[in-house]
Protein backbone atom coordinates (compact mmCIF):
# COMPACT_ATOMS: atom_id res chain seq x y z
CA UNK A 1 0.00 0.00 0.00
CA UNK A 2 2.19 2.51 -1.24
CA UNK A 3 1.59 5.95 0.23
CA UNK A 4 2.42 9.11 -1.38
CA UNK A 5 6.35 9.14 -2.41
CA UNK A 6 8.67 11.79 -2.84
CA UNK A 7 12.52 11.77 -3.51
CA UNK A 8 14.70 12.54 -3.20
CA UNK A 9 14.26 12.77 0.58
CA UNK A 10 17.24 15.05 1.15
CA UNK A 11 19.21 17.44 -1.27
CA UNK A 12 22.11 19.65 -1.15
CA UNK A 13 22.40 22.11 -3.52
CA UNK A 14 24.97 25.13 -4.06
CA UNK A 15 23.58 28.63 -4.88
CA UNK A 16 22.39 28.92 -8.26
CA UNK A 17 22.10 25.44 -9.22
CA UNK A 18 18.62 23.55 -10.20
CA UNK A 19 16.80 21.71 -7.50
CA UNK A 20 13.86 19.03 -9.19
CA UNK A 21 11.78 17.46 -6.52
CA UNK A 22 9.74 14.33 -7.18
CA UNK A 23 6.08 13.73 -6.11
CA UNK A 24 4.15 10.39 -7.02
CA UNK A 25 0.68 10.46 -5.44
CA UNK A 26 -1.04 7.57 -4.19
CA UNK A 27 -2.72 5.23 -6.13
CA UNK A 28 -6.11 6.45 -7.61
CA UNK A 29 -4.91 10.12 -6.67
CA UNK A 30 -5.15 12.71 -9.70
CA UNK A 31 -4.77 15.74 -7.18
CA UNK A 32 -1.76 16.78 -6.27
CA UNK A 33 -0.51 19.60 -3.57
CA UNK A 34 3.06 21.39 -3.01
CA UNK A 35 3.70 22.97 0.72
CA UNK A 36 6.78 24.48 2.19
CA UNK A 37 7.84 24.29 5.74
CA UNK A 38 10.48 26.34 7.09
CA UNK A 39 12.12 25.64 10.21
CA UNK A 40 9.79 25.68 13.15
CA UNK A 41 6.65 26.55 11.16
CA UNK A 42 3.99 25.26 9.68
CA UNK A 43 3.33 24.84 5.99
CA UNK A 44 2.36 27.01 3.59
CA UNK A 45 0.76 26.35 0.57
CA UNK A 46 2.69 26.70 -3.08
CA UNK A 47 0.42 24.90 -5.91
CA UNK A 48 -2.25 22.46 -7.04
CA UNK A 49 -2.16 20.31 -9.61
CA UNK A 50 -4.57 17.83 -10.93
CA UNK A 51 -2.75 15.88 -13.83
CA UNK A 52 -1.57 18.25 -16.57
CA UNK A 53 -3.54 20.74 -15.45
CA UNK A 54 -2.19 23.82 -12.69
CA UNK A 55 -5.33 24.56 -10.95
CA UNK A 56 -3.72 26.92 -8.29
CA UNK A 57 -0.35 28.17 -7.94
CA UNK A 58 -1.62 31.05 -5.86
CA UNK A 59 1.26 30.24 -3.01
CA UNK A 60 4.23 29.49 -5.42
CA UNK A 61 7.09 31.91 -6.03
CA UNK A 62 6.76 34.17 -9.53
CA UNK A 63 10.18 33.27 -10.15
CA UNK A 64 12.57 30.43 -10.33
CA UNK A 65 10.10 28.25 -8.88
CA UNK A 66 7.78 26.24 -11.54
CA UNK A 67 5.42 22.78 -11.14
CA UNK A 68 4.09 20.24 -13.06
CA UNK A 69 1.98 16.70 -13.24
CA UNK A 70 2.39 15.29 -16.68
CA UNK A 71 0.11 12.66 -18.06
CA UNK A 72 2.67 10.18 -17.41
CA UNK A 73 5.35 9.97 -14.53
CA UNK A 74 5.78 11.87 -11.19
CA UNK A 75 4.82 15.48 -10.15
CA UNK A 76 7.77 17.66 -10.21
CA UNK A 77 8.70 21.06 -8.25
CA UNK A 78 11.54 22.73 -9.61
CA UNK A 79 13.69 25.18 -8.71
CA UNK A 80 15.81 27.53 -10.28
CA UNK A 81 19.00 29.45 -9.27
CA UNK A 82 18.69 28.46 -6.06
CA UNK A 83 19.03 30.47 -2.90
CA UNK A 84 20.14 29.75 0.71
CA UNK A 85 16.30 31.06 1.42
CA UNK A 86 15.40 28.08 -0.52
CA UNK A 87 16.12 25.47 2.43
CA UNK A 88 13.11 24.21 3.60
CA UNK A 89 11.07 20.96 3.76
CA UNK A 90 8.71 20.69 0.46
CA UNK A 91 5.84 18.76 1.17
CA UNK A 92 3.60 16.52 -1.72
CA UNK A 93 0.25 15.62 -0.92
CA UNK A 94 -2.52 13.43 -2.77
CA UNK A 95 -5.78 13.56 -2.39
CA UNK A 96 -8.54 11.43 -4.76
CA UNK A 97 -9.95 12.83 -8.05
CA UNK A 98 -12.64 14.41 -6.22
CA UNK A 99 -10.84 16.69 -4.67
CA UNK A 100 -10.92 18.50 -1.50
CA UNK A 101 -14.11 20.25 -1.75
CA UNK A 102 -15.94 16.79 -0.22
CA UNK A 103 -13.69 17.13 2.38
CA UNK A 104 -11.74 14.13 1.91
CA UNK A 105 -8.25 14.02 3.75
CA UNK A 106 -5.16 14.98 1.82
CA UNK A 107 -2.40 12.61 2.15
CA UNK A 108 0.94 13.61 2.96
CA UNK A 109 4.57 12.24 1.52
CA UNK A 110 7.78 12.20 4.03
CA UNK A 111 8.64 14.98 2.57
CA UNK A 112 11.81 16.26 0.70
CA UNK A 113 14.43 18.42 2.50
CA UNK A 114 16.23 20.97 0.78
CA UNK A 115 19.66 22.56 1.46
CA UNK A 116 21.37 24.89 -0.69
CA UNK A 117 24.77 26.08 0.60
CA UNK B 1 -1.79 33.50 4.17
CA UNK B 2 -2.11 30.82 6.51
CA UNK B 3 -5.91 30.15 7.97
CA UNK B 4 -5.22 28.36 11.21
CA UNK B 5 -3.14 29.59 14.38
CA UNK B 6 -2.57 27.07 16.88
CA UNK B 7 -2.01 27.57 20.92
CA UNK B 8 0.06 27.34 22.72
CA UNK B 9 3.16 27.20 20.76
CA UNK B 10 5.08 25.05 22.82
CA UNK B 11 3.38 22.37 25.27
CA UNK B 12 5.58 20.28 27.93
CA UNK B 13 3.85 17.64 30.02
CA UNK B 14 4.55 14.40 31.88
CA UNK B 15 3.29 10.91 30.83
CA UNK B 16 0.26 9.93 31.69
CA UNK B 17 -1.20 13.98 31.64
CA UNK B 18 -3.71 15.20 29.19
CA UNK B 19 -2.63 17.59 26.61
CA UNK B 20 -4.86 20.50 25.31
CA UNK B 21 -4.28 22.10 22.09
CA UNK B 22 -6.49 24.87 20.27
CA UNK B 23 -7.16 25.76 16.96
CA UNK B 24 -8.69 29.40 15.70
CA UNK B 25 -9.50 29.98 12.44
CA UNK B 26 -10.61 33.17 10.52
CA UNK B 27 -13.35 32.52 7.59
CA UNK B 28 -15.86 30.02 7.86
CA UNK B 29 -14.78 26.55 6.93
CA UNK B 30 -16.32 23.04 5.96
CA UNK B 31 -13.91 20.98 7.30
CA UNK B 32 -11.29 21.35 10.24
CA UNK B 33 -8.38 18.29 10.63
CA UNK B 34 -5.97 18.06 12.76
CA UNK B 35 -2.38 16.28 11.84
CA UNK B 36 0.74 15.05 13.77
CA UNK B 37 4.40 15.32 12.68
CA UNK B 38 7.23 13.66 13.74
CA UNK B 39 10.39 15.65 13.79
CA UNK B 40 12.07 15.14 9.98
CA UNK B 41 8.74 13.42 8.83
CA UNK B 42 5.59 14.03 7.08
CA UNK B 43 2.31 14.68 8.44
CA UNK B 44 -0.28 11.98 9.80
CA UNK B 45 -3.95 12.93 9.46
CA UNK B 46 -5.53 12.52 13.06
CA UNK B 47 -9.03 13.52 12.59
CA UNK B 48 -11.54 15.38 10.73
CA UNK B 49 -14.41 16.97 11.96
CA UNK B 50 -16.95 18.86 9.79
CA UNK B 51 -18.46 22.57 10.56
CA UNK B 52 -22.15 20.04 11.58
CA UNK B 53 -20.44 18.30 14.20
CA UNK B 54 -19.18 19.59 17.63
CA UNK B 55 -16.99 16.67 19.30
CA UNK B 56 -15.45 13.25 17.70
CA UNK B 57 -13.48 10.89 19.27
CA UNK B 58 -10.68 8.78 18.07
CA UNK B 59 -9.26 6.48 20.45
CA UNK B 60 -7.12 8.80 23.31
CA UNK B 61 -8.18 11.93 21.20
CA UNK B 62 -10.85 14.11 21.09
CA UNK B 63 -11.65 16.80 18.71
CA UNK B 64 -14.17 20.06 19.69
CA UNK B 65 -15.42 22.37 17.50
CA UNK B 66 -16.92 25.56 17.71
CA UNK B 67 -17.76 27.46 14.53
CA UNK B 68 -19.55 30.64 16.48
CA UNK B 69 -15.86 30.64 18.07
CA UNK B 70 -14.12 29.74 14.77
CA UNK B 71 -11.84 27.19 17.35
CA UNK B 72 -11.57 23.50 17.67
CA UNK B 73 -9.63 21.93 20.38
CA UNK B 74 -7.38 18.85 20.33
CA UNK B 75 -7.18 16.97 23.40
CA UNK B 76 -4.87 13.88 23.90
CA UNK B 77 -5.88 11.93 26.81
CA UNK B 78 -3.20 9.95 29.33
CA UNK B 79 -0.06 10.95 27.11
CA UNK B 80 2.39 8.78 26.12
CA UNK B 81 6.06 9.53 25.27
CA UNK B 82 6.06 8.53 21.96
CA UNK B 83 2.67 11.74 21.27
CA UNK B 84 5.76 13.88 21.25
CA UNK B 85 5.22 15.56 17.78
CA UNK B 86 4.44 19.20 16.38
CA UNK B 87 0.16 18.76 15.85
CA UNK B 88 -1.48 21.14 13.45
CA UNK B 89 -4.75 22.19 12.43
CA UNK B 90 -5.74 22.70 9.20
CA UNK B 91 -8.69 24.44 7.33
CA UNK B 92 -10.21 24.17 3.89
CA UNK B 93 -9.09 27.05 1.56
CA UNK B 94 -10.40 27.14 -2.07
CA UNK B 95 -8.42 24.75 -3.34
CA UNK B 96 -6.26 23.58 -0.78
CA UNK B 97 -5.75 22.99 3.01
CA UNK B 98 -4.42 26.05 5.14
CA UNK B 99 -2.19 25.35 8.45
CA UNK B 100 -1.14 26.96 11.12
CA UNK B 101 2.73 26.97 12.92
CA UNK B 102 1.76 24.32 15.32
CA UNK B 103 1.68 23.08 18.74
CA UNK B 104 5.26 21.34 19.61
CA UNK B 105 4.43 18.99 21.94
CA UNK B 106 7.07 17.12 24.31
CA UNK B 107 5.54 14.80 26.56
CA UNK B 108 8.44 14.27 29.54
CA UNK B 109 8.83 10.04 30.65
Amino acid sequence: NAGVMQNPRHLVRRRGQEARLRCSPMKGHSHVYWYRQLPEEGLKFMVYLQKENIIDESGMPKERFSAEFPKEGPSILRIQQVVRGDSAAYFCASSPPQGRNSGNTIYFGEGSWLTVV
Amino acid sequence: SQQGEEDPQALSIQEGENATMNCSYKTSINNLQWYRQNSGRGLVHLILIRSNEREKHSGRLRVTLDTSKKSSSLLITASRAADTASYFCATDGENDMRFGAGTRLTVKP
